[in-house]
């Protein structure tokens, strides 16, 4: 039992280009979750999903798209990658509606140049 | 005014100490709040959840929720090295889409010294 996995790790962009953040579960939560961590900031939510197929905006969706064609995958797609887009990127999944029990993945640390 | 406030710190204790880390919030409409625990370069993971005001305790580990000041806090007692890490608060509310949004302190690191 795997939990959340996200890959890669580590990523540096060129300003310009563009790349997909994986998330993969394993716990067949339907709530999945993607949240940016800045510094002092806290973490944002930038995009969810409650199912497979049905995706909306959170906080800070400007830039990226996301997609939910299973129950066990929600990757994160930036395109155009800016240097505000550089971030910590944590991807969660819960299994009931009240997110009391939200599994995080261990973040993907991306660094646009 | 953010949602959620939380002091960052750094706080250093010596091991074996009481700690205690609060956040104090805005939005009546929060629901659940948690209590997560992030090492350096990890996600976070979730300590403890409550729901309505009043404590809950897990092991060394006490939640306390006091709703009418939109206040929480978490004790850590017999505080061990292994507890140094980021402590993030979290609360609850609904999303137009059907979840449940967390919103989040900008977390507390605490440092326990030997």
């Amino acid at each position: 039992n795997a939990g959340v996995t996200q890959t890669p790790k580590f990523r540096i962009l060129k300003i310009g280009q563009s790349m997909t953040l994986q998330c993969a579960q394993d716990m067949n939560h339907n709530y999945m979750y993607w949240y940016r961590q800045d510094p002092g900031m806290g973490l944002k939510l930038i995009y969810y999903s409650v199912g497979a197929g049905i995706t909306d905006k959170g906080e800070v969706p400007n830039g990226y798209n996301v997609s939910r064609s299973t129950t066990e995958d929600f990757p994160l797609r930036l395109e155009l990658a800016a240097p505000s887009q550089t971030s910590v990127y944590f991807c969660a999944s819960s299994l009931t509606v009240m997110n009391t029990e939200a599994f995080f993945g261990q973040g993907t640390r991306l660094t646009v140049v | 005014q953010k949602e959620v406030e939380q002091d960052p710190g750094p706080l250093s204790v010596p091991e074996g100490a009481i700690v205690s880390l609060n956040c104090t919030y805005s939005n009546s409409a929060f629901q659940y709040f948690m209590w997560y625990r992030q090492y350096s370069r990890k996600g976070p993971e979730l300590l403890m959840y409550t729901y309505s005001s009043g404590n809950k305790e897990d092991g060394r580990f006490t939640a306390q929720v006091d709703k009418s000041s939109k206040y929480i806090s978490l004790f850590i007692r017999d505080s061990q090295p292994s507890d140094s890490a980021t402590y993030l608060c979290a609360m609850s509310s609904i999303l137009t889409g059907g979840g449940n949004k967390l919103t989040f302190g900008t977390g507390t690191q605490l440092k326990v010294e030997l």
